[in-house]
């Protein structure tokens, strides 16, 4: 069982591109997130999905989209890149979207030049 | 700004020690407060977690105490062990993954 899946797992890109993160989970689980973690901040939420075809935003959404066409995808895009979007970004998900705990993926180290 | 105030930022313990790691929160709506695990090169991992309406709860060696008055929470590790040398980012939401909102952070190293 794998879980979830993120690729890549380390990208250097120049500002400007475009770059997507994908984000794959196999549990079925009904709720997804992405969070990007900074040094000294913690862990701050970027989008989440309660279901297949529904999207949010959460406490950081700027620069980012998302979209979730099926239960097992929910792939992260940055349209065009800046460096302060440098960062380790993190996809969850869950069963239900309420008091259920949040399973991580390994993380894709993002650098922007 | 950040709703969860997260302290220390390290810390340094001896083998069988009890790091302690404190947080501090201010919105009163929060009502779900767990704690991750987080390795080198790992995603975190849900260690323990807390509702308002207990005190304190304990997994293994691990303990949450919790203050509603005072808006603080923490986590105790008892007999600390090398592999708990890890991360810690302790949590808070409104009962909804969505406006989950992490502190910044404790980095533990617990020494031979």
């Amino acid at each position: 069982i794998a879980g979830i899946t993120q690729a890549p797992t380390s990208q250097i890109l120049a500002a400007g591109r475009r770059m997507t993160l994908r984000c794959t989970q196999d549990m079925r689980h009904n709720a997804m997130y992405w969070y990007r973690q900074d040094l000294g901040l913690g862990l701050r939420l970027i989008h989440y999905s309660n279901t297949a075809g529904t999207t949010g935003k959460g406490e950081v959404p700027d620069g980012y989209s998302v979209s979730r066409a099926n239960t097992d995808d929910f792939p992260l895009t940055l349209a065009s890149a800046v460096p302060s979007q440098t960062s380790v970004y993190f996809c969850a998900s869950s069963v239900l979207a309420g008091y259920n705990e949040q399973f991580f993926g390994p993380g894709t180290r993002l650098t922007v030049l | 700004q950040q709703q969860v105030k997260q302290s220390p930022q390290s810390l340094i313990v001896q083998k069988g020690g009890i790091p302690i790691i404190n947080c501090a929160y201010e919105n009163t709506a929060f009502d779900y407060f767990p704690w991750y695990q987080q390795f080198p090169g790992k995603g975190p991992a849900l260690l323990i977690a807390i509702r308002p309406d207990v005190s304190e709860k304990k997994e293994g060696r691990f303990t949450i105490s919790f203050n509603k008055s005072a808006k603080q929470f923490s986590l105790h590790i008892m007999d600390s062990q090398p592999g708990d040398s890890a991360t810690y980012f302790c949590a808070a939401s409104r009962g909804n993954n969505n406006d989950m909102r992490f502190g910044a952070g404790t980095r533990l190293t617990v020494k031979p």
